[in-house]
């Protein structure tokens, strides 16, 4: 079956620092992925849609500019949190689509856990 | 996509059949039925989907209502290994962008 991974799988930074969290489509191209963030006790929350070759469309009330998402290959994109706060702790999930998925074309990450302290 | 709404919580006994409501009232004709799950701490996985007919698979089956208004996920044997969040979404067959709702909790008790 198609296999979406993250690296890494928790991380642990410092108030302003930038961390990068990978998603990669391990045998599978995918057409899109996406980037989710769920903070504990909520629901999954759509954050921004990220095409190959294409600059990210973010969902209202994300800041792009703090959340930069790169999409540089079928199989890799990648969610940089800049100048973590606090606040941007959270468990961040990506999802990548093919058409070759069995009807439902859709597969998840197993999640990064981000602390910032 | 169309609203889904689903119980908060719900409890079921090991090895019994639990079935698990979704309310999609609004739902157009090209919008198909997903049912996803998420175990703590995991990404969410796919468990069904359809349109119209009824489901089945290895992990569950899916009752969709003729007037298509409800459904129903039915997992035949529930085991501790299906203590997870259920979520029910609606949307068309193409569209990979997914709107998660607070989903039913779903605890198995042995």
């Amino acid at each position: 079956g198609a296999v979406v991974s993250q690296h890494p799988s928790w991380v642990i930074c410092k108030s302003g620092t930038s961390v990068k969290i990978e998603c990669r489509s391990l045998d599978f191209q995918a057409t899109t992925m996406f980037w989710y963030r769920q903070f504990p006790k909520q629901s999954l929350m759509l954050m921004a849609t990220s095409n190959e070759g294409s600059k990210a469309t973010y969902e209202q009330g994300v800041e792009k500019d703090k959340f930069l998402i790169n999409h540089a290959s079928l199989t890799l994109s990648t969610l940089t949190v800049t100048s973590a706060h606090p606040e941007d702790s959270s468990f961040y999930i990506c999802s990548a689509s093919t058409i070759a998925g069995g009807g439902h074309g859709q597969f998840f990450g197993p999640g990064t856990r981000l602390t910032v302290l | 996509d169309a609203k889904t709404t689903q119980p908060p919580s719900m409890d079921c006994a090991e090895g019994r059949a639990a079935n698990l409501p979704c309310n999609h009232s609004t739902i157009s004709g090209n919008e198909y039925v997903y049912w996803y799950r998420q175990i703590h701490s995991q990404g969410p996985q796919y468990i069904i989907h359809g349109l119209k007919n009824n489901e089945t698979n290895e992990m569950a089956s899916l009752i969709i209502t003729e007037d298509r208004k409800s459904s129903t996920l039915i997992l035949p044997h529930a085991t501790l290994r299906d203590t997870a969040v259920y979520y029910c979404i609606a949307r068309p067959l193409n569209d990979y962008k997914l709107s998660f709702g607070a989903g039913t909790t779903v605890t198995v008790r042995a």
